[in-house]
């Protein structure tokens, strides 16, 4: 089954530094783009990061840019998000989806659950 | 930046058809924006319907489909059913390794 399963997520004070993780299982890791996700309490859908399969290529939001660093270890399976300075705007769930390639490009899925994190003195 | 814009939200009658669309602030969608759509209800994750403008998911049936009305990227929901009430998300593909989602739909169904 394919799986993602994201952790790390918790309550930090404004200014500070959290590192989110992402355990895929299911399918060769290595292979596939990878993005993070995030949706504020009630809010939509916003696309924060993605990398590519081996890790040489990152791009980010607008509103994240300069803050946020995505990686990942290949051995391990596991995607990453750095998140500093950290701003009240930025919490939200943070879930991480495996992107597409070649004809499913532009596809993400699955999803994993998610993990809060919530910016609050 | 440009923006992603989606109907805030649609209400549709059980067994009707609903169209909901995704445009640009600037410009047109075409299937160079790689248009995909997710369905969300409450509490869930989203679960893909759609991807590169009109390929359905694996379990999507075929009421569900998707395509380029114009300048906008489209999902049409036929014979809609009481559990098609959901948001309803698309994401474009803005190059340089740039996507955008919009600010979904709400479908209620009544």
């Amino acid at each position: 089954e394919v799986q993602l399963v994201e952790s790390g997520g918790g309550l930090v004070q404004p200014g500070g530094s959290l590192r989110l993780s992402c355990a895929a299982s299911g399918f060769t890791f290595s292979s596939h783009w990878m993005h993070w996700v995030r949706q504020a309490p009630g809010k939509g859908l916003v696309w924060v990061s993605r990398i590519n399969s081996d890790g040489t290529g990152t791009h980010y939001a607008d509103s994240v840019k300069g803050r946020f660093t995505i990686s990942r270890d290949n051995a391990k399976n596991t995607l990453y998000l750095q998140m500093n300075s950290l701003r009240g705007e930025d919490t939200a769930v943070y879930h991480c989806a495996r992107g597409g390639s070649g004809r499913t490009w532009g596809l993400f899925d699955p999803w994993g659950q998610g993990t809060l994190v919530t910016v609050s003195s | 930046q440009t923006v992603v814009t989606q109907e805030p939200s649609c209400s549709v009658s059980p067994g009707g058809t609903v169209t909901l669309t995704c445009g640009l602030s600037s410009g047109s969608v075409s299937t160079s924006y790689y248009p995909s759509w997710y369905q969300q209800t409450p509490g869930q994750v989203p679960r893909t319907l759609i991807y590169s403008t009109n390929t359905r998911s694996s379990g999507v049936p075929d009421r569900i489909s998707g395509s380029i009305l114009g300048n906008k990227a489209a999902l049409t929901i036929t014979g809609a059913q009481a559990d098609d009430e959901s948001d309803y998300y698309c994401v474009l593909y803005m190059g340089n390794g740039i996507w955008v989602f919009g600010g979904g739909t709400k479908l209620t169904v009544l």
